[in-house]
């Protein structure tokens, strides 16, 4: 079965500086992947997704993440964290063939200082 | 990107009693899901509503408790049924666009749901 680890359910850096939030997965074949991003009290929203192609994947607001089959790992980053970066992030899979269910990690939430 | 809309967006309830929450998308699309989120933890997918067809449960929801319509293409309701405090959560509810390749879930606001 598949499943999702994000390690560190609290992150903290200072505005300014480099974000990176951490997602491995467990899968027989490489999944897709997704990073989610819910803001307080606000439903989810799509940061960015890797399916096939090009491992490094760019989405909204300068994030960024890596897929590393070696690894198994689809870490997030983002060279500056700005203020309203602060929020949950979920990194989700979902197996290949079957693009419909959704997988969720326990969310890592990020807290930026001034 | 899809635009879906959930009512109510909260609600208070008492034990005993059950809520129906609505999801609305702004054209059609073949399934939709339903997750829970509960306080300070990830989201759990609850079912998929198939239009048409019963909806599919995942392990540990049962119909009873959560019953699902899917009347049309871009409508579904999810009831949580005799209500306990422990279900108060997030309930949302997503649906997939952009193809069999690259299918990508869109989520509603959510309902927050509080049972006392």
């Amino acid at each position: 079965a598949q499943s999702v680890t994000q390690l560190g359910s609290h992150v903290s850096v200072s505005e300014g500086a480099l974000v990176l939030l951490r997602c491995n997965y467990s899968s027989s074949v490489p999944p897709y992947l997704f990073w989610y991003v819910q803001y307080p009290n606000q439903g989810l929203q799509l940061l960015l997704k890797y399916t096939t192609g090009a491992t490094l994947v760019k989405g909204i607001n300068g994030f960024e993440a890596e897929f590393k089959k070696s690894e198994t790992s689809f870490h997030l980053t983002k060279p500056s964290a700005h203020m309203s970066d602060a929020a949950e992030y979920f990194c989700a899979v979902s197996p290949r063939g079957n693009t419909d269910k959704l997988i969720f990690g326990t969310g890592t939430r990020l807290q930026v200082f001034p | 990107s899809a635009v879906i809309s959930q009512k109510p967006s909260r609600d208070i309830c008492q034990r005993g009693t059950s809520l129906t929450i609505q999801c609305q998308v702004d054209s059609q699309v073949t399934m939709m899901f339903w997750y829970r989120q509960q306080p300070g933890q990830s989201l759990t997918l609850i079912a998929t509503a198939n239009q048409g067809s019963e909806a599919t449960y995942e392990s540990g929801f049962v119909i009873d408790k959560f019953p699902i319509s899917r009347p049309n293409l871009t409508f579904s309701t999810l009831t949580v049924s005799n209500m306990s405090p422990e279900d108060s959560s997030i309930y949302l509810c997503s649906v997939p666009r952009g193809g069999l390749a690259t299918d990508t879930q869109y989520f509603g606001p959510g309902t927050r749901l509080t049972v006392l």
